[in-house]
């Protein structure tokens, strides 16, 4: 069963600790992204890989890091600076710049 | 920095046509156009996407004008699980811009 997967669906961070949340994709795409979205609102770009071992910061890169040693996964670590952490984090893979398709998600809740 | 808008909500009834449009001024010339649907605690699911005129498939159509700078997302006939927030999106090769995402309510 090809997609992307995401884990944990949902993870509960306190203060001042580093999560690290992952995403993997058996769809052989190139290019990887994340993106944050907080209640009722858009998505927000964090980061993004076209290549392994290559990564680009988005809008919002602030207290969030990569990495992308494999082709099949990205994954992303929310660091105690960021100060705003409590959000819905989504993973998304594609060929190239082609079309995105998304994970499902992982809740992170700050407390 | 490519501006996209979209209407923030819209009401219709089952059975009826849905019509979405995502406006787009400064779209470059290598940007596509995407629209993803998306349920509450689920990631976007692809649509449709296009570069111009019209494209269709099983499930919308999406209708770009000549000067591509709105695109509008059509859904035939509208069933209640079509309640979801749609979104605009252009990508252009290395950059990615969505829109704030239109909530369709769609009732009985």
């Amino acid at each position: 069963d090809g997609g992307i997967t995401q884990s944990p669906k949902y993870l509960f961070r306190k203060e001042g600790q580093n999560v690290t949340l992952s995403c993997e994709q058996n769809l052989n795409h190139d290019a990887m992204y994340w993106y944050r979205q907080d209640p009722g609102q858009g998505l927000r770009l964090i980061y993004y890989s076209q290549i392994v071992n290559d990564f680009q910061k988005g809008d919002i890169a602030e207290g969030y890091s990569v990495s992308r040693e494999k082709k099949e996964s990205f994954p992303l670590t929310v660091t105690s600076a960021q100060k705003n952490p409590t959000a819905f984090y989504l993973c998304a893979s594609s060929f190239s710049t082609d079309t995105q398709y998304f994970g499902p998600g992982t809740r992170l809740t700050v407390l | 920095l490519a501006k996209i808008t979209q209407p923030i909500s819209m009401d219709s009834y089952e059975g009826q046509e849905v019509n979405i449009t995502c406006s787009h001024n400064n779209i470059a010339t290598n940007d596509y156009i995407t629209w993803y649907q998306q349920f509450p605690s689920q990631g976007p699911r692809f649509i449709i996407q296009g570069y111009k005129t019209k494209v269709t498939n099983e499930v919308a159509s999406l209708f770009i004008p000549a000067d591509r700078k709105s695109s509008t997302l059509s859904l035939p006939r509208v069933s209640l699980s079509d309640t979801a927030v749609y979104y605009c999106l252009l990508n252009n090769f290395n950059k990615f811009y969505f829109g704030s995402g239109t909530k369709l309510n769609v009732k009985p």
